[in-house]
């Protein structure tokens, strides 16, 4: 099992819809939960943060952390073509490595 | 507040030959990682440091790869010989050392082996 797994996709929605990206981590030590974007030939770009359960709202961006179940997602609101990229989910236990899952394609459709 | 920088942006090289890459982190970041991402996967990471420190490189390659983080600021990771399986982008990142402590990271550098 891997330590961070998520849908690889491809996601497709579009314009205006709600997107939705999942992850779930197998070690129930984690404290921090991260989003990263990544567009095609770029570097990961922090997105969103989330430490508690319940809901954390950035925007257009809400975090949601579910520890008992070991899930967390991403919601996207009024998705816009330029949100298409590659959305990768990751996980630091105390100040330890973080580890990031295989992330998750999502195109935004005009 | 200038990010991660890494050097160099691309580096095409023969396989067998030896190849370097250097990042230097945001002003204060003790933590720095040190990944590798293959076309269609999330970062993998090969070595940590907390200051100067490597903490875990439990996935570092130790037959070919090597790392050094001298004075906790700047790092180098080299490869020596380089294999054909070794082309992927090699990313750094860096953070503070909290537990909740966001990382940050720098252009990468796309490897090509030939």
């Amino acid at each position: 099992q891997k330590e961070v797994e998520q849908n690889s996709g491809p996601l497709s929605v579009p314009e205006g819809a709600i997107a939705s990206l999942n992850c779930t981590y197998s070690d129930r030590g984690s404290q921090s939960f991260f989003w990263y974007r990544q567009y095609s030939g770029k570097s990961p770009e922090l997105i969103m943060s989330i430490y508690s359960n319940g809901d954390k709202e950035d925007g257009r961006f809400t975090a949601q952390l579910n520890k008992a179940s070991q899930y967390v997602s991403l919601l996207i609101r009024d998705s816009q073509p330029s949100d298409s990229a590659t959305y990768l989910c990751a996980v630091k236990r105390s100040a330890r490595q973080l580890t990031f899952g295989s992330g998750t394609q999502l195109t935004v459709l005009p | 507040e200038a990010g991660v920088v890494q050097s160099p942006r691309y580096k095409i090289i023969e396989k067998k030959q030896p190849v370097a890459f250097w990042c230097n982190p945001i002003s204060g970041h003790n933590t720095l990682y040190w990944y590798r991402q293959n076309l269609g996967q999330g970062p993998e990471l090969l070595i940590r440091y907390e200051n100067e420190e490597a903490v875990d490189d439990s996935q570092l390659p130790k037959d070919r790869f090597s790392a050094e983080r001298l004075k906790g600021v700047d790092s180098t990771l080299k490869i020596q010989p380089a294999e054909l399986g070794d082309s992927a982008v090699y990313l750094c990142a860096s953070s503070l050392r909290e537990s909740r402590a966001e990382a940050f990271f720098g252009q990468g550098t796309r490897l090509t082996v030939v």
